[in-house]
């Protein structure tokens, strides 16, 4: 199965400060059709995950500019240009370009 | 609006069974692939099985391959999962989730059912 690792795993930040979350896959999450099937998920406590970005930048309907995916391969990096108190929670990448879909072991983003 | 309401999570001995529910409205069910995914507090999240639009198609973890059986009924909306030889290990929080079309992700999930594999 495909690893995927998430750094850092506790991430405070203040608010109105960006933040930044790294993934990295350990083979190459390039499908043979071209795409790259990397998501980033967001948990609240006591919520399930709602999706933020898929195909490594693309934003899910309704959510926030201030989210933004980049990277190709085998890294990833999510960012936050201004978080906000809401933003708190874990941050999950996954990947769904190798059988069977794995997930990062998820970052935590609390406010200091 | 998009809903998925999971059901029948409970308490159950090591070696029992379980069946769980979805059922889903605000979208065409039938043109869906579903998924469930399951959260241990511990280990975080894991993809558990998937089954696509008609029902003709499914996929397992290794780890439930045998003993677990995924299936939907496209007339009720409703998606199941039939859990057997359930282990200690099973014990986590079920989601259903929907497939987002051509992203390799998921645009909506259930609030979860609790599955807790106890003595």
């Amino acid at each position: 199965d495909v690893v995927m690792t998430q750094t850092p795993l506790s991430s405070p930040v203040t608010l109105g400060q960006p933040a930044s979350i790294s993934c990295r896959s350990s083979q190459s999450l390039v499908h043979s059709d071209g795409n790259t099937y990397l998501s980033w998920l967001h948990q609240r406590p006591g919520q399930p995950p709602r999706l933020l970005i898929y195909k490594i930048s693309n934003r899910f309907s309704g959510v926030p500019d201030r989210f933004s995916g980049s990277g190709a391969g085998t890294d990833f990096t999510l960012k936050i240009s201004r978080v906000e108190a809401e933003d708190v929670g874990v941050y999950y990448c996954m990947q769904a370009t190798h059988f069977p879909l794995t997930f990062g072991g998820g970052t935590k983003v609390e406010i200091k | 609006e998009v809903q998925l309401v999971e059901s029948g999570g409970g308490l159950v001995q090591p070696g029992g069974s379980l069946r769980l529910s979805c059922a889903a409205s605000g979208f065409p069910f039938s043109s869906y692939s579903m998924h469930w995914v399951r959260q241990d507090p511990g280990k975080g999240l894991m993809w558990v099985s998937r089954i696509i639009r008609d029902g003709s198609a499914t996929a397992y973890a290794d780890s439930v391959k045998g003993r677990f059986t995924i299936s939907r009924d496209n007339s009720r909306n409703t998606l199941y999962l039939q859990m057997n030889s359930l282990r200690a290990g099973d014990t986590a929080v079920y989601y259903c989730v929907r497939g987002l079309h051509g992203s390799g992700s998921y645009s909506d999930w259930g609030q979860g059912t609790l599955v807790t594999v106890s003595s």
